[in-house]
C-alpha cells in the first residue's frame, strides 16, 4: 500500500479566513513533506518533517504553518493567504533512509486551493 | 549549485517509442527518480536509478550514466493515457531531499 490521502480535495477561501489542509499515511513512513505546485511548474518544497520534527523550512511565509501531530498525520494551517497562494498543495511521505541513500517519496492527490 | 534540464514539451504517436532526456549537475548524488504527473493529479513514482545502466519495468525503462550526469526515460508502445508530464528528480547529499526538473509535457497523438 503506497497511499497518501489528503483532505479536502478542493478549497476556496477568502484572504481573512483560517483553514487547514490534512494529510495522512499509514505506511510507517517517518518523513513527511509539503509541496506547492503552480500550473505547468514542478512541485516546490515547503516543509519537511523527519521523525515528527520540522527539519526543513524552505523560507516559507508565516501565513503557512505546518504541524505534525503524530507520525501518520501532517497538517498545514493557512491564515491570511494571498491570491498568489492559489495552487495545488501536495503532501508526500517517505521511509527516511539512512544518510547517503535516496528516499522514494509517495505523493497524495493534493488539495486544489483557490484564494479569493 | 544544482541544475536539472529536460525538454519542455514532446509529441509522439500512439504505438511509437519516445525517449525523454534529463541532464543534471549536482553536488553529491544519491539517485535519480522519474515521476509521471497527469494534469491536476499527484506525481506518481515511475523509477529510481542509482547505479549506471538500464532499469526496465514493463513499457517503461530508465537509464542512468553518473559520469555524464545523464538519464533518460524510455516509453514503448505509447498509449494515449501516457500523455502527461514527466518529472526528473535528483536526490543529493544536500539539504533538499529531492530537486525536481521543470518537467517534460508529453502529448501522445493518434
Amino acid at each position: 500500500d503506497t497511499e497518501v490521502t489528503q483532505t479536502p480535495k478542493h478549497l476556496v477561501m477568502g484572504m481573512t479566513n483560517k483553514k487547514s489542509l490534512k494529510c495522512e499515511q499509514h505506511m510507517g513512513h517517518r518523513a513527511m513533506y509539503w509541496y506547492k505546485q503552480k500550473a505547468k511548474k514542478p512541485p516546490e518544497l515547503m516543509f519537511v518533517y523527519s521523525y515528527e520534527k520540522l527539519s526543513i523550512n524552505e523560507s516559507v511565509p508565516s501565513r503557512f504553518s505546518p504541524e505534525c501531530p503524530n507520525s501518520s498525520l501532517l497538517n498545514l494551517h493557512l491564515h491570511a493567504l494571498q491570491p498568489e497562494d492559489s495552487a495545488l498543495y501536495l503532501c508526500a511521505s517517505s521511509q527516511l533512509q539512512r544518510e547517503g541513500l535516496a528516499d522514494t517519496q509517495y505523493f497524495g492527490p493534493g488539495t486544489r486551493l483557490t484564494v479569493l | 549549485g544544482q541544475n536539472i534540464d529536460q525538454p519542455t514539451e514532446m509529441t509522439a504517436t500512439e504505438g511509437a517509442i519516445v525517449q525523454i532526456n534529463c541532464t543534471y549537475q549536482t553536488s553529491g548524488f544519491n539517485g535519480l527518480f522519474w515521476y509521471q504527473q497527469h494534469a491536476g493529479e499527484a506525481p506518481t513514482f515511475l523509477s529510481y536509478n542509482v547505479l549506471d545502466g538500464l532499469e526496465e519495468k514493463g513499457r517503461f525503462s530508465s537509464f542512468l550514466s553518473r559520469s555524464k550526469g545523464y538519464s533518460y526515460l524510455l516509453l514503448k508502445e505509447l498509449q494515449m493515457k501516457d500523455s502527461a508530464s514527466y518529472l526528473c528528480a535528483v536526490s543529493n547529499s544536500g539539504n533538499t531531499p529531492l530537486v525536481f526538473g521543470k518537467g517534460t509535457r508529453l502529448s501522445v497523438i493518434a
